[in-house]
């Protein structure tokens, strides 16, 4: 099956600092998907983004998928960003959706 | 309102017992999900469903059990054969092949 790798594991940084967390993905895939973890478990979704980039607010993501990666990008942090982010990646067999391959998080610290 | 429900928030469980968590949804999807996840993990797959009266095991199918009787449910049982219960489980549901999106999870806790 998929393998998901995400990097760094942790990450600790002041608030007003742009970071970029990284996934990489063993196959091809047709969804990756990122994820923001609340104190609550809550999964928040953030970006459904298979190939290409997308924007929303100060948060960012590329997916080259013939590289099989993506890129989640955290502009002018705020410690309301601080959380584990999740990425997810998945592929579909016989016209129906299979289930996400998740890696173990990038577990981000925002300080004031 | 649309979206998905689950429930029990909290349940505890003592060995040997089976429990049932449950997993509603209103958006109309037609796939279902259920992941488990410990503590500092990231999400592993348990079963899944893409249509009524059908499901398969995901990566960690062992001592759970489920049913698809409905489009709007899917319950999850956790039975007395799964070693290690005690966890943070989520469902999720999906339009098919597109993105998934997850109920605010039930934790169990075997006591």
């Amino acid at each position: 099956g998929i393998q998901v790798e995400q990097s760094p594991p942790d990450l600790i940084l002041q608030e007003g600092a742009n970071s970029t967390l990284r996934c990489n993905f063993s196959d091809s895939v047709n969804n990756l998907q990122w994820f923001h973890q609340n104190p609550w478990g809550q999964l928040i979704n953030l970006f459904y983004i298979p190939s290409g980039t997308k924007q929303n607010g100060r948060l960012s993501a590329t997916t080259v998928a013939t590289e099989r990666y993506s890129l989640l990008y955290i502009s002018s942090s705020q410690t309301t960003d601080s959380g584990v982010y999740f990425c997810a990646a998945g592929a579909s067999s016989g016209g129906g959706a299979d289930g996400l391959t998740f890696g173990k998080g990038t577990h981000l610290i925002i300080q004031p | 309102d649309g979206g998905i429900t689950q429930s029990p928030k909290y349940l505890f469980r003592k060995e040997g017992q089976n429990v049932t968590l449950s997993c509603e949804q209103n958006l109309n999807h037609d796939a279902m999900y259920w992941y488990r996840q410990d503590p500092g993990q990231g999400l592993r797959l348990i079963y899944y469903s893409q249509i009524v009266n059908d499901f398969q095991k995901g990566d960690i199918a062992e001592g759970y059990s489920v049913s698809r009787e409905k489009k709007e449910s899917f319950p999850l049982t956790v039975t007395s054969a799964q070693k290690n219960p005690t966890a943070f489980y989520l469902c999720a549901s999906s339009a098919q092949s597109v993105e998934q999106f997850f109920g605010p999870g039930t934790r169990l806790t075997v006591l």
